[in-house]
């Protein structure tokens, strides 16, 4: 296993359009969250799964964002009607209980949003 | 979630020891104290956590005060490659999602 994937990596749209990102989670995770980060700010929380069901969004997850994890593996983050302030690198990270119970993220690549 | 302090960035040469600091003052009974970094273009990545006692990994140490309202995380020979972001945040081992702060640029000189 290679680790938390993330596609695209980059991704330019036009203000209006709608988005998808896709996540692959370290396969024996039965965790996942989606962040996103600005430049020169750490990452924000957007919202988390356990296998299928989506326990936790921020308030940053606006009526636009809408987030998947249909069988409780692959994720999807979707943007609607995207606009200029979406502009941000979306990190996608896994976990499973470890050891002495330490919940311990991996974290992908990002997906680089552009809205112009 | 209890906030954490930290420099906005240090410098250190090649193959010296590192200590980065955080303050975490209102840090609670059951916040761990966790330590991820995160490298240009990637996202972060785990360096080490602790409670109470002081913790060593192949990465990094971390020495946390005993009153538990700093803590430093030591590089004992800083490389190139440990150039990055060093974020320090709390959080209990039931939580879930970490609260980022803005971290610590490390810069290391040849």
């Amino acid at each position: 296993d290679t680790g938390v994937s993330q596609n695209p990596r980059h991704k330019i749209t036009k203000r209006g359009q709608n988005v998808t990102f896709r996540c692959d989670p370290i396969s024996e995770h039965n965790r996942l969250y989606w962040y996103r980060q600005t430049l020169g700010q750490g990452p924000e929380f957007l919202t988390y799964f356990q296998n299928e069901a989506q326990l936790e969004k921020s308030r940053l997850l606006s009526d636009r964002f809408s987030a998947e994890r249909p069988k409780g593996s692959f994720s999807t983050l979707e943007i609607q009607r995207t606009e200029q302030g979406d502009s941000a690198m979306y990190l996608c990270a896994s976990s499973a209980i470890g050891q002495n119970f330490y919940n311990e993220q991996f974290f992908g690549p990002g997906t680089r949003l552009t809205v112009l | 979630d209890a906030k954490t302090t930290q420099p906005n960035s240090m410098e250190s040469n090649e193959e010296e020891p590192v200590h980065l600091p955080c303050n975490h003052s209102t840090i609670s009974g059951t916040d761990y104290i966790h330590w991820y970094r995160q490298l240009p273009s990637q996202g972060p990545e785990y360096v080490i956590h602790g409670l109470t006692s002081n913790v060593n990994n192949r990465m990094a140490s971390l020495a946390i005060a005993e009153d538990r309202k700093s803590s430093t995380l030591i590089l004992h020979r800083a490389t190139l490659r440990d150039a990055a972001v060093y974020y320090c945040i709390l959080r209990d081992n039931y939580g879930q999602n970490f609260v980022f702060g803005p971290g610590t640029r490390l810069s290391v000189l040849p």
